[in-house]
């Protein structure tokens, strides 16, 4: 069975200071992982995803993630986060034809 | 391109009543795909489409019904609702599987609740 575990329903950062969202997935096989964020009152847009090849991943907006085979991790970064960065971010899989999504990381950016 | 349409925006029904969920893109996708969004919880796959005429279950398909007769429109149909069906539901379509690794474009969703 597949899983996708994000830590931190909500994570709060200073304008300008690191962006981290975590992600950890679960998989018998190598998985496809996805970046998606939603807006308020919004659909979900993709971010960035990892398929095959380099394992660091440069999405839209300035975030990137890197995927982890060893730590079964596909944590997502952004060096300095601004306001428009506040949103709620999602981590999935996929796997035998079947998407998984991860609860949700709520991303506030205090100014 | 208006991209993923949905409509209604917002619904409310009461527990037994009957509707239908519209979706449409003019993308000229194959895929389409139905999800629910529940509070505090990620999406779960209801249905999908990988072309005209053909449907597959997704991972919570009990209670809902979908069909596919034109590459445009993924209709989503809810028999007789019940609370638990109380969610936000999402149409999203891609070019070809993004259930492998194709990018999947979401509609603005439809607000359910049912009393």
């Amino acid at each position: 069975a597949q899983s996708v575990t994000q830590l931190g329903s909500h994570v709060s950062v200073s304008e300008g200071a690191l962006v981290l969202l975590r992600c950890n997935y679960s998989s018998s096989v190598p998985p496809y992982l996805f970046w998606y964020v939603q807006y308020p009152n919004q659909g979900l847009q993709l971010l960035l995803k990892y398929t095959t090849g380099a394992t660091l991943v440069k999405g839209i907006n300035g975030f990137e993630a890197e995927f982890k085979k060893r730590e079964t991790s596909f944590h997502l970064t952004k060096p300095s986060a601004h306001m428009s960065d506040a949103a709620e971010y999602f981590c999935a899989v996929t796997h035998s034809n079947q998407f998984y999504f991860g609860t949700g990381t709520s991303l506030t950016v205090i100014p | 391109n208006a991209g993923v349409t949905q409509t209604p925006k917002f619904r409310i029904l009461k527990i037994g009543q009957s509707m239908t969920l519209q979706c449409t893109q003019d993308m000229n996708h194959n895929y389409m795909y139905w999800y629910r969004q529940d509070p505090g919880m990620g999406l779960k796959l209801i249905y999908y489409s990988v072309g005209a005429g053909i449907t597959d279950k997704g991972e919570v398909p009990n209670g809902y019904n979908v069909s596919r007769s034109t590459t445009e429109d993924f209709p989503l149909r809810l028999e007789l609702a019940a609370p638990s069906q109380t969610s936000v539901y999402f149409c999203a379509s891609s070019y070809s599987s993004a259930l492998l690794e194709d990018t999947q474009y979401f509609g603005p969703g439809t607000r359910l609740t049912v009393l």
